[in-house]
């Protein structure tokens, strides 16, 4: 059970769009429509904003938007503002009862 | 609003037993998937096990020797025991709410565990 694969970094400008991805295996982000993503500022809470792919929890703004592709989920971030910096995570159930998560992307908004 | 506090032993040696607990205010216990997610410094997040609705419980096979949890409904509690525990298990630990096993819709804040001798 390897962790899914997301790049370490990705920065943008106010109001543009970045992309974060998050590549897994046809047993884990192939396999299920289970890939959820989170937003984390270190010292709190980590934050659901996204579930079973590309749903939204109550409260979530859509500029947060996600997708998945083959064994690649995507989290794309429109309209970029300084309080999206943070860490982000996706989460993948990988059978068996378990889960797997990403390493994580630090977004820096220039 | 539900909320989750977490409590614990935040220095530990080596060989010696993790234990966290985690309450749940403003809610109840039943329903959902109590769950257990670390951080070690510089790492990705890694899912621990989960205490689920039937009573039954689940965990990361690479841990699944040395992990125990377990609900206390009484005091709406859930609880983590890592037993032998060496430094690759220092970590931030989270205790967060399962929802049937797809996603984890509430976090606690995390609690630092340091393993040194």
């Amino acid at each position: 059970q390897s962790a899914l694969t997301q790049p370490a970094s990705v920065s943008g400008s106010p109001g543009q769009s970045i992309t974060i991805s998050c590549t897994g295996t046809s047993n884990d982000v192939g396999n299920y429509n289970l890939v959820s993503w989170y937003q984390h500022d270190p010292g709190k809470a980590p934050k659901l904003l996204i579930y079973e792919v590309t749903k939204r929890p109550s409260g979530v703004s859509n500029r947060f938007s996600a997708s998945k592709s083959a064994n690649t989920a995507s989290l794309t971030i429109s309209g970029l503002q300084a309080e999206d910096e943070a860490d982000y995570y996706c989460c993948s159930y990988a059978g068996g009862s378990t889960f797997v998560f990403g390493g994580g992307t630090k977004l820096t908004v220039l | 609003q539900v909320q989750l506090q977490l409590w614990g032993a935040g220095l530990l040696k080596p060989s010696e037993t993790l234990s966290l607990t985690c309450a749940v205010y403003g809610g109840s216990l039943s329903g959902y998937y109590w769950t257990w997610i670390r951080q070690a410094p510089g790492k990705g997040l890694e899912w621990i096990g989960e205490s689920i609705p039937t009573g039954s419980t689940n965990y990361n096979p690479s841990l699944k020797s040395r992990v125990t949890i377990s609900e206390d409904t009484s005091k709406n509690q859930f609880s983590l025991n890592l037993t032998s525990v060496t430094a690759a298990d220092t970590a931030v630990y989270y205790c967060a709410r399962g929802v049937k096993r797809r996603y984890f819709n509430l976090w606690g804040r995390g609690n630092l565990v340091s393993v040194s001798s």
